[in-house]
């Protein structure tokens, strides 16, 4: 298996601008996590979802941010509009369950700078 | 909310023994997890162990839990190079809860 997959890798844009961050969990897996990691906050769960519906979402910080799951192979993160401070490294993870012992998988991550 | 604090920093020579420590305030966890991240990557499960447990060894790596204490524990054994990366502390309640992350630096 390829791993929890992440595009892009890399995105640079400018305030005001829409951002869509894309998400492929471990095919079988349940479970899936979006997090966004900075300095200063340290590492900060977003959204996560189970059998595709959204179970937890009271880390999202405000409504600029959206996340979808249309199908259990795909998630997207939506930041509309973005600003400065949503600069940061953002996660998606996956796991066969939510918890029990389940480990997370996590992709490598979208390095996101906003001007 | 669940509080999880670990030291930022810990750097030890080649060879030596590295112990990174968390504490945490939230006593309900029945799993508890130790993930490393190296440079420009995600997150990966090194080990867990589970509530009940006081120790669990895994070669190099040995987990101490003291729940009176709310204090976890990593030990590596025989440090390496490639030891270095940022190490979480994670607790599972309904959801994973990270520490703030400690950044361990080797030394030759």
């Amino acid at each position: 298996d390829a791993g929890v997959i992440q595009s892009p890798r890399h995105e640079v844009t400018e305030m005001g601008q829409e951002v869509t961050l894309r998400c492929k969990p471990i095919s079988g897996h349940n479970s899936l996590f979006w997090y966004r990691q900075t300095m200063m906050r340290g590492l900060e769960l977003l959204i996560y979802f189970n059998n595709n519906v959204p179970i937890d979402d009271s880390g999202m910080p405000e409504d600029r941010f959206s996340a979808k799951m249309p199908n259990a192979s795909f998630s997207t993160l939506k930041i509309q509009p973005s600003e400065p401070r949503d600069s940061a490294v953002y996660f998606c993870a996956s796991s066969l369950s939510p918890g029990g012992g389940d480990t997370q998988y996590f992709g490598p991550g979208t390095r996101l700078t906003v001007l | 909310g669940e509080d999880v604090e670990q030291s930022l920093f810990l750097s030890v020579r080649e060879g030596d023994s590295s112990v990174i420590n968390c504490t945490y305030t939230d006593s309900s966890s029945t799993y508890l997890y130790w993930y490393k991240q190296e440079p420009g990557a995600g997150l990966q499960l090194l080990t867990y162990i589970f509530s009940n447990m006081d120790m669990k060894q895994d070669q190099r790596l040995t987990v101490l839990l003291n729940k009176k204490d709310k204090h976890l524990s990593l030990r590596i054994a025989d440090t390496q190079t490639g030891d270095s990366a940022i190490y979480f502390c994670a607790l599972e309640t309904d959801k994973l809860i990270f520490g703030t992350g400690t950044r361990l630096q080797v030394f030759p």
